[in-house]
């Protein structure tokens, strides 16, 4: 079946340091890749996808790259700021996972003036 | 374009009592998924359903749990005799298609406490 792993929070960051979340998957069947971001009290919404190998998605200055070689899709970004305090997800959607998409377990970001 | 609406934003019910919980999708979607998020743990699949149909309910339990997605109206998920456990956030989210690109777009969700 289908699993995500992320790497366990919270991370604390002063601002303008750079961020990496670590993702990786398992997946049966060819799968699309995401990031999604929590504020607090809200519900998620999309950051990013990549949906083929070597894709880079980005968004707000967030980057992540589909690495089929290493089944990985990290999160970067080069300098985060207070606004940017978060719970962040990493998801797939395969065929061979009916389709449904898979979660990690989410990376709280918080991130000091 | 509308996004997501779920309803209440926020419920408190007694031990024992139902709970109902109301999610209308974006416009133009026809898929459903509710999902629960309890505190420090990640979003866990319960239902995913399209209209007048449960497709796939493997992550919903076997009791006092339902679901249905009316041709009219918004989809409901229900709750009978809840229980201290049920506390948690509930969220429904909405896609336009099955295609395994397609994003999910997610309510606000509705706070669930059970006293």
């Amino acid at each position: 079946g289908n699993s995500v792993t992320q790497m366990e929070g919270p991370v604390t960051l002063s601002e303008e340091a750079f961020l990496t979340i670590n993702c990786t998957y398992t997946a049966t069947g060819y799968p699309s890749l995401f990031w999604y971001v929590q504020y607090p009290g809200e519900g998620l919404q999309l950051l990013l996808k990549a949906t083929k190998a070597d894709d880079k998605g980005s968004n707000k200055g967030f980057e992540a790259t589909y690495r089929k070689e290493t089944t990985s899709f990290h999160l970067e970004k080069g300098s985060v700021q207070v606004s940017d305090s978060a719970v962040y997800f990493c998801a797939l959607s395969s065929s061979g996972g009916s389709y449904i998409p898979t979660f990690g377990r989410g990376t709280s970001l918080i991130v000091h003036p | 374009n509308a996004g997501v609406m779920q309803n209440p934003r926020h419920l408190v019910r007694r031990r024992g009592q139902e709970a109902r919980l109301r999610c209308s999708p974006m416009k133009g979607h026809s898929h459903v998924y509710w999902y629960r998020q309890l505190p420090e743990e990640g979003l866990k699949f319960m239902v995913y359903l399209q209209k007048e149909n449960i497709i796939d309910e493997s992550g919903m339990p076997k009791e006092r749990f339902s679901a249905e997605f009316p041709k009219e109206g918004p989809s409901i998920l229900r709750i009978q005799q809840v229980v201290r456990g049920d506390s948690a956030a509930y969220f429904c989210a909405s896609s336009p298609g099955l295609e395994i690109y397609n994003e999910q777009f997610f309510g606000p969700g509705t706070r669930l406490t059970v006293l």
